[in-house]
């Protein structure tokens, strides 16, 4: 089954760039889609189709993917990024949907 | 605005079958074309989707269901548009599906993320 592997987490200083990659075997291939979710809440769509932003979500994130690696991107952060994220596809060969495994952002 | 809302038992017995209902308001579950699907979360864990099932009203393969393989031969999802619902059941549970179990939406391609999400319910199986 396909497997997307996200680092466990990830520590950055308010005002920084956090960059949270999410690996999987010939990913650019495939959309990519990022959730945030804070404590206790449900998972927010953040980015999808590998760098477009949904309404409502701030211009400091963004997205990439190449070369095995897909990133989110959230430039000048904030106390109020602090949370997991998650990387999503659909995996075509097997027609089953896939989550990372999760970073936790911590805003120093 | 599509709200999604779980509701069902929080205590589940070992060995017995967990079922789970998604209220859907705001919108016809009938009218579109959509996937509505269940994600799951165990305790300090990541997110495992346990499956979908699609429905438009035009199709003859409305109602058709995918399912995660690690949870298929225990699974089933249904879907009720009379009372625009949709259902989760799974059977034989053990500790191991002790989890915060969310309803789920997304669009008629497969490739669309999951746009709207239930707050989620927590189900813990144990005697």
């Amino acid at each position: 089954s396909y497997v997307l592997t996200q680092p466990l987490s990830l520590s950055v200083a308010p005002g920084e760039t956090a960059r949270l990659p999410c690996g999987g075997n010939n990913i650019e291939g495939k959309s990519v889609h990022w959730y945030q979710q804070k404590p206790g809440q449900a998972p927010v769509v953040v980015i999808t189709y590998d760098d477009d932003r949904p309404p409502g979500i701030p211009e400091r994130f963004s997205g990439s993917n190449s070369d095995n690696t897909a990133t989110l991107t959230i430039s000048r952060v904030e106390a109020g990024d602090e949370a997991d994220y998650y990387c999503q596809v659909w995996d075509d060969g097997s027609d089953h949907y896939v989550f990372g495994t999760g970073t936790k952002v911590t805003v120093l | 605005q599509l709200h999604l809302q779980e509701s069902g038992p929080g205590l589940v017995k070992p060995s017995e079958t967990l079922s789970l209902t998604c209220t859907v308001s705001g919108a016809s579950i009938s009218s579109g074309v959509h996937y509505w699907d269940w994600v799951r979360q165990s305790p300090g864990k990541g997110l495992e989707w346990i499956g979908n099932i699609y429905y438009s009203g035009n199709t003859s393969y409305s109602g058709t269901t995918n399912y995660n393989p690690s949870l298929k031969s225990r699974v089933t999802i249904s879907i009720d548009t009379s009372k625009n619902q949709f259902s989760l059941k799974l059977n034989s549970v053990t500790a191991a599906d002790t989890a915060l179990y969310y309803c789920a939406r997304h669009d008629e391609d497969r490739n669309d993320p999951f746009d709207y999400w239930g707050q989620g319910t927590l189900v813990t199986v144990s005697s």
